[in-house]
């Protein structure tokens, strides 16, 4: 287990097509969180999990976003009819509940790019 | 509603000049506050945290509750530490925000030979 996974690295997709991403959260954390990060921005809270339970919603996760983490293992992040504002930078990291914000280790990415 | 606030979007210093990256927050109650940092083509990664005191890499932060800061300094900045960074805030245990974390945009510093 070398950390928090997420696939693809890079997605280019027209708009108006439905994407989905992959996260794989370090084995033994229990919380998983989902984020989206703009040019010149820091990242922005989307969703979070507790094992399979999706805990919260941000209002930026409009009714075109759904996320689910089957099992409480990995976790899908699904954009439906993606828009030109959809291109950023998402963001997964993971933790031990016990440990809170001190454990969180962030994945490397998904860009996405809406043509 | 909680913020957080960094100020100068790019900071410049020469190698071995002091560094202070600055961090404003709005809270209601006392949060949990965060430096995290992005190097070239790397992950965000977990720099350092107010609550355990640390020192990391030489970088120290202190929470000052009542002007609602946690600048990021440093004594001699190295060339190493050119990188994106950012400040962070979560809530306590138990609150609804624990865990979950709001992001300031970010500094980038760049540190000149």
């Amino acid at each position: 287990d070398t950390g928090v996974s997420q696939n693809p690295r890079h997605k280019i997709t027209k708009r108006g097509q439905n994407v989905t991403f992959r996260c794989d959260p370090i084995s033994e954390h229990n919380r998983l969180y989902w984020y989206r990060q703009t040019l010149g921005q820091g990242p922005e809270f989307l969703t979070y999990f507790q094992n399979e339970a999706q805990l919260e919603k941000s209002r930026l996760l409009s009714d075109r976003f759904s996320a689910e983490r089957p099992k409480g293992s990995f976790s899908t992040l699904e954009i439906q009819r993606t828009e030109q504002g959809d291109s950023a930078m998402y963001l997964c990291a993971s933790s031990d509940q016990d440990r809170g914000s001190y454990g969180y280790t962030f994945g490397s990415g998904t860009r996405l790019t809406v043509v | 509603a909680q913020r957080v606030t960094q100020p100068e979007k790019l900071l410049s210093v020469f190698k071995g000049a002091p560094v202070e990256l600055k961090c404003n927050y709005s809270y209601s109650g006392s949060p949990e506050l965060f430096w995290y940092v992005q190097y070239s083509r790397q992950r965000l990664q977990l720099l350092l945290r107010h609550i355990s005191r640390e020192s990391i890499k030489g970088f120290t932060a202190d929470l000052n509750k009542g002007e609602t800061s946690f600048h990021l300094k440093k004594p001699f900045a190295q060339e190493e530490d050119s990188a994106m960074y950012y400040c962070a805030l979560s809530g306590v245990p138990g609150g609804t925000s624990y865990g979950k974390l709001t992001f300031g945009q970010g500094t980038i510093l760049t540190v000149h030979p």
